[in-house]
C-alpha cells in the first residue's frame, strides 16, 4: 500500500541555519503530497503542498518540490527561526484519505 | 472563520470505562475525518464522512469503537470499553467536497489508566 518515509529526528539546529528534512514515498498512481506542521499542543498545520510532478509548493520560507524520478519531497528553509521549532509532517493523498509519515522534530536553538 | 473545533482537550479514564470525544468540523465542510496518532508516530485514519455516511470504516476497531454523524455536521467517537492500548491522540479534521486539503482541529489526549 502507499507509504511514507521520513528521516528520523530530532534534527538539532542554531537559528538561522539551513534545514532539510527528508521524505520519500510509495504510492500507485500519482499522488498530491503535502507538508503539515504540528507545534506544541496544537493541531496539524498545511504547511505546503505539491499536486503533479516537478510542482514546488512553498510558504513561511518552506520550499518542497515533487520529484516523481525519485519519488521525493524534501522539505527545505534556507535559514531557521527558533518559531520553526515543530514536528513536520510528510504526507500523501491515497484514495481519498492522507497517509503521514512518522513525523520529524526540529529544535531550533537561540 | 472558526477552526475544527474538539472536546474535550483532555481525558483520563480508568480502562474498561466508556469515553466519548466531539467534533464540530469547519462551517460547509461536508467530508470529516478522525484519525488516530499514537505518541511519536503519524496519524493514522479510523472513519470518514461524506455528509452523514461513513464512506471509509475499515480501520475502525468496531468491537469497541463506534462513531456518528447524525445531520451531516457534528460528530463523535465513542470507545466502550476502553483499554489501555487506547491511550494516544484522537484527531479530528474536516474538508470540502472530500478535497486535498484537510483542516485539523487541536485533538483529544485520551490517558487510560
Amino acid at each position: 500500500g502507499d507509504s511514507v518515509t521520513q528521516m528520523e529526528g530530532p534534527v538539532t539546529l542554531s537559528e538561522e541555519a539551513c534545514l532539510t528534512i527528508n521524505c520519500t514515498y510509495t504510492a500507485t498512481g500519482y499522488p498530491s503530497l503535502f507538508w503539515y506542521v504540528q507545534y506544541p499542543g496544537e493541531g496539524l498545520q498545511l504547511l505546503l503542498k505539491a499536486t503533479k510532478a516537478d510542482d514546488k509548493g512553498s510558504n513561511k520560507g518552506f520550499e518542497a518540490t515533487y520529484r516523481k524520478e525519485t519519488t521525493s519531497f524534501h522539505l527545505e528553509k534556507g535559514s531557521v527561526q527558533v518559531s520553526d521549532s515543530a514536528v513536520y509532517f510528510c504526507a500523501l493523498t491515497g484514495f481519498q484519505k492522507l497517509v503521514f509519515g512518522t513525523g520529524t522534530r526540529l529544535l531550533v536553538s537561540p | 472563520e472558526a477552526g475544527v473545533v474538539q472536546s474535550p482537550r483532555y481525558k483520563i479514564i480508568e480502562k474498561k470505562q466508556p469515553v466519548a470525544f466531539w467534533c464540530n468540523p469547519i462551517s460547509g465542510h461536508n467530508t470529516l475525518y478522525w484519525y488516530l496518532q499514537n505518541l511519536g508516530q503519524g496519524p493514522e485514519l479510523l472513519i470518514r464522512y461524506e455528509n452523514e455516511e461513513a464512506v471509509d470504516d475499515s480501520q475502525l476497531p468496531k468491537d469497541r469503537f463506534s462513531a456518528e454523524r447524525l445531520k451531516g455536521v457534528d460528530s463523535t467517537l465513542k470507545i466502550q470499553p476502553a483499554e489501555l492500548g487506547d491511550s494516544a491522540v484522537y484527531l479530528c479534521a474536516s474538508s470540502f467536497g472530500g478535497g486535498d486539503e484537510q483542516y485539523f482541529g487541536p485533538g483529544t489526549r485520551l490517558t487510560v489508566t
